[in-house]
């Protein structure tokens, strides 16, 4: 079953504008991270922001926020200001583990295409 | 430390023939994660270390694919009787403990 879902395989977004990719996970451990990862055209994978499924505040790295929902689990990415060179492909990932254990992986969703417009 | 390190960076193999990626992690991450991307996919699981210890192997992985980390440092992936179905980028990433994974360049492996 599919744990990570992003349901836009591509966006457009003017350049200065704010855009959201949608993410939404699904898992029954109580304890999980969510990440963003950039991937572009070069392809090396970059981290972007984390959030643990206990974390009361919403994460933020400079233009790059997270909006966690846990009720609805979702944990979409807000970039403000895009830039030309925000135009990648972006990932939502999720760290899932067993409780009492260390046990731990991460997963990634299908991704989703963003192109910043001039 | 320079961060993860994946050698080699491109292969090209004739189908039928085994191949073996290396991947050194970041210093002291306890994690290591092999996956495999395909164009405009994400990556996908295949294997996790945690330690020397291998956790997790992807059901998706045939017994044709092997992965080893000797002493919790650097880590293999065997791929044998290669497949045309089997070119892709491998992606190895470490992390230590709870935080973020960081990735190597990846090996693309083309299967001809």
């Amino acid at each position: 079953a599919q744990k990570i879902t992003q349901t836009q395989p591509g966006m457009f977004v003017q350049e200065k504008e704010a855009v959201t990719l949608d993410c939404t996970y699904d898992t029954s451990d109580p304890s999980y991270g969510l990440f963003w990862y950039k991937q572009p055209s070069s392809g090396e994978m970059i981290f972007l922001i984390y959030q643990g499924s206990y974390d009361q505040q919403n994460a933020t790295e400079g233009r790059y926020s997270l909006n966690f929902q846990k009720a609805r689990k979702s944990a979409n990415l807000v970039i403000s200001a895009s830039q030309l060179g925000d135009s990648a492909m972006y990932f939502c990932a999720m760290r899932e583990g067993r409780e009492g254990t260390s046990y731990d992986k991460v997963i990634f969703g299908p991704g989703t295409s963003l192109s910043v417009i001039p | 430390d320079t961060g993860v390190s994946q050698d080699p960076r491109h292969k090209i193999t004739k189908r039928g023939q085994n191949v073996t990626f290396r991947c050194d992690p970041i210093s002291e991450h306890n994690r290591l994660y092999w996956y495999r991307q395909t164009l405009g996919q994400g990556p996908e699981f295949l294997t996790y270390f945690q330690n020397e210890a291998q956790l997790e192997k992807s059901r998706l992985l045939s017994d044709r694919f092997s992965a080893e980390r000797p002493k919790g440092s650097f880590s293999t992936l065997e791929i044998q009787r290669t497949e045309q179905g089997d070119s892709a980028m491998y992606l190895c990433a470490s992390s230590l403990f709870v935080a973020e994974a960081f990735f190597g360049q990846g090996t693309r492996l083309t299967v001809v």
